[in-house]
């Protein structure tokens, strides 16, 4: 089974509609993001939790909320989508290794509002 | 405000030949990841960088880290048509304690295209 996992991997939703993507982890990290990745503008940072009690904002929060429900999960919400929220989103979670604070990424989830 | 440039954005190389992707960043940092993303894939870690002069190798591919200048080089040793992919450099700033913040910082990618 795969260390990261995302929920649903595609979606298609219309505008104002509320949606929410989920992630999980069985790698056992503490730190979990999610950014969104656009084609040619690379991956960016909505929300980051470096434990279940604290979650911080990252570069384009607007229009975004989360919740970490427990060390393994780490949803992001779109509360009212809109078109320019159309794009992949990648959960990640992060762990010091010794060699560095590599970041784990999921699958990904295509989401497309129309 | 971090800013990662990476350069070129696209590559289109031929099977043998050498090339390096160059990633330039403006704040100090001494921790630099590659990653690697295949099309419709997620990201591959490939390499972590962690100090000046850092120098890492994998098969074909080697890193290194200047962070006196600011600058991480992708060397491409010898392409071959499995090394296309799109790169990716990420940076993780320094905090006002010299350490890590825990974030990156991405570059826009490198898409490599590397033809027969």
């Amino acid at each position: 089974d795969a260390d990261v996992t995302q929920t649903p991997r595609n979606r298609i939703t219309k505008t104002g509609k509320r949606i929410m993507l989920e992630c999980s982890q069985t790698k056992g990290h503490d730190r979990m993001y999610w950014y969104r990745q656009d084609p040619g503008l690379g991956l960016r940072l909505i929300y980051y939790s470096f434990d279940v009690k604290d979650i911080n904002k990252g570069e384009i929060s607007d229009g975004y909320s989360v919740s970490r429900q427990a060390q393994a999960k780490f949803s992001l919400s779109l509360e009212s989508a809109i078109p320019n929220q159309t794009a992949l989103y990648f959960c990640a979670t992060g762990s010091w290794q010794g060699e560095g604070d590599t970041q784990y990424f999921g699958p990904g989830t295509r989401l497309t509002v129309l | 405000e971090l800013k990662v440039e990476q350069n070129p954005l696209f590559l289109s190389m031929q099977e043998g030949k050498n090339y390096t992707i160059y990633c330039n960043y403006s704040t100090t940092s001494d921790r630099l990841y590659w990653y690697r993303q295949d099309p419709g894939k997620s990201l591959e870690s490939l390499f972590v960088l962690l100090s000046n002069g850092a120098v890492k190798q994998e098969g074909r591919l080697m890193a290194s880290l200047d962070t006196k200048a600011r600058l991480s080089t992708l060397h491409i040793t010898a392409a071959v048509h499995d090394l296309s992919a799109t790169y990716f450099c990420a940076v993780d700033a320094s905090n006002n304690s010299g350490g890590s913040n825990y974030k990156l910082t991405f570059g826009k990618g490198t898409l490599l295209t590397v033809n027969p």
